[in-house]
């Protein structure tokens, strides 16, 4: 199993620009997350999905949205980026009230 | 509020000794709580986790302990090696329909040799 893959790795973007990351795992979870760490502030939860065709808001959403189509992947979308939005990006994903398994990271600067 | 509070922020050991980290919780109603080692660079990974009922786990040389009643927890790594720098992460689950999951800040430990 490969677990919990991010892609891309690593991104740089021009404020005003827009992108995807895409999330996909393959362990059958129906819980999956997005996260966004910077330094001295922990991982903060940006969105996350309780199963495919289901969303809701964590604690930072705004500048964010993300789509559930399909049950193993989970994508999150910047429409117009910002350099607040510079940050590293992690996905996760769990049963309910599962351990949460995390992706490797995809590392985002915005310019 | 719920919240997590871990102590200290950073910590600095010499290979081979013992050190504990700490976690408070005011979070409620309580669902699990879970350690989490996160190396530089890539993503948490599971090391531990206690229910209410539950109050010491051991995954190697990591042993968590949960005291619920005080709402706090602990993590002693024995006999410290280089790979053990990271960050810690204690997270605490809300049991509701909610299913918040609260992170703490991490401790960052660095191993000297």
């Amino acid at each position: 199993n490969a677990g919990v893959t991010q892609t891309p790795k690593f991104r740089v973007l021009k404020t005003g620009q827009s992108m995807t990351l895409l999330c996909a795992q393959d362990m059958n979870h129906e819980y999956m997350y997005w996260y966004r760490q910077d330094p001295g502030m922990g991982l903060r939860l940006i969105h996350y999905s309780v199963g495919e065709g289901t969303t809701a808001k964590g604690e930072v959403p705004d500048g964010y949205n993300v789509s559930r189509l399909k049950k193993q992947n989970f994508l999150l979308g910047l429409e117009s980026a910002a350099p607040s939005q510079t940050s590293v990006y992690f996905c996760a994903s769990s049963l309910r009230y599962g351990t949460q398994y995390f992706g490797p990271g995809t590392r985002l600067l915005v310019l | 509020k719920n919240q997590v509070e871990q102590s200290p922020q950073s910590l600095i050991i010499l290979e081979g000794k013992n050190c504990t980290l700490q976690c408070n919780y005011t979070v409620s109603p309580f669902s699990n709580l879970r350690w989490y080692k996160q190396d530089t660079g890539r993503g948490p990974v599971s090391l531990t986790i206690m229910t209410f009922s539950e109050n010491t786990k051991s995954n190697g040389r990591y042993t968590a302990t949960l005291d619920a009643d005080t709402k706090q927890s602990s993590l002693h790594i024995t006999a410290s090696q280089l790979s053990d720098s990271a960050s810690y992460i204690c997270v605490v689950s809300v049991s509701n329909r909610d299913d918040k999951i609260i992170f703490g800040k991490g401790t960052r430990l660095h191993i000297l040799p």
